[in-house]
């Protein structure tokens, strides 16, 4: 059971839009830490897509965006592309464990 | 750019311990950024093992806190892991990590499988 909770899987078909939400409590995200989203895909490092809710690393494409309103934050990727389809997790840092939190990751199916 | 590399036996027996090392290069590891260990068992999520920063000052996941230890050097630019008393649920793909303050883990090691069984 993850202190983060996310979807297992969400899907859309090449070009669409989609969300992935991540939901935290009054002890991590709700505390106004900042949530951060890796990307995973198989044999490859994780890469930063997201950081402090809303931030693009350079390199990362304007496709991927991040919000956060109260205790819950969102992924969204719009204009789908096959290379799009990897595990993507979202991360904050909790007070009460004092350390960092991983959601348990969603798996994107590109149709 | 900041590179990681780990190092350490790809097997162990159970109740051993699993000892890694990550290499850093291309970036001082006295910067402020927290060194950090996260693994993801076969089938399942990241999870965040522990960090340690250049002063030594450590930060553990509760759940492995009685059993890890994670040291520094920074002669040799390199920080480690121990993880002792290993049974099969510590069989994980290992990643070495840079977490920096606000931004979260900017750097990533490739990773290092590390399978417990006799």
């Amino acid at each position: 059971q993850s202190v983060l909770t996310q979807p297992p899987s969400v899907s859309g078909a090449p070009g669409q839009r989609v969300t992935i939400s991540c939901t935290g409590s009054s002890s991590n995200i709700g505390a106004d830490y900042g949530v951060h989203w890796y990307q995973l895909l198989p044999g490859t490092a994780p890469r930063l897509l997201i950081y402090g809710n809303t931030n693009r690393p350079s390199g990362v494409p304007d496709r991927f965006s991040g919000s956060k309103s109260g205790a819950s934050a969102s992924l969204a990727i719009t204009g789908l592309q096959a290379e799009d389809e990897a595990d993507y997790y979202c991360q904050s840092y909790d007070s009460r464990l004092s350390g960092w939190v991983f959601g348990g990751g969603t798996k994107l199916t590109v149709l | 750019q900041v590179q990681l590399q780990e190092s350490g036996p790809g097997l162990v027996k159970p109740s051993g311990t699993l000892s890694l090392t990550c290499a850093v290069s291309g970036g001082s590891i006295s910067s402020s950024n927290w060194w950090s260990w996260v693994r993801q068992a076969p089938g399942k999520g990241l999870e965040w093992i522990g960090e340690i920063y250049h002063s030594g000052s450590t930060n553990y996941n509760p759940s492995l806190k009685n059993r890890v230890t994670i040291s520094i050097d920074k002669s040799k630019n390199l920080f480690s892991l121990k993880l002792n008393s290993v049974t099969a649920a510590d069989t994980a793909i290992y990643y070495c990590a840079s977490i920096a303050v606000a931004v979260g883990i900017d750097y990533w090691g490739q990773g290092t499988l590390v399978t417990v069984s006799s």
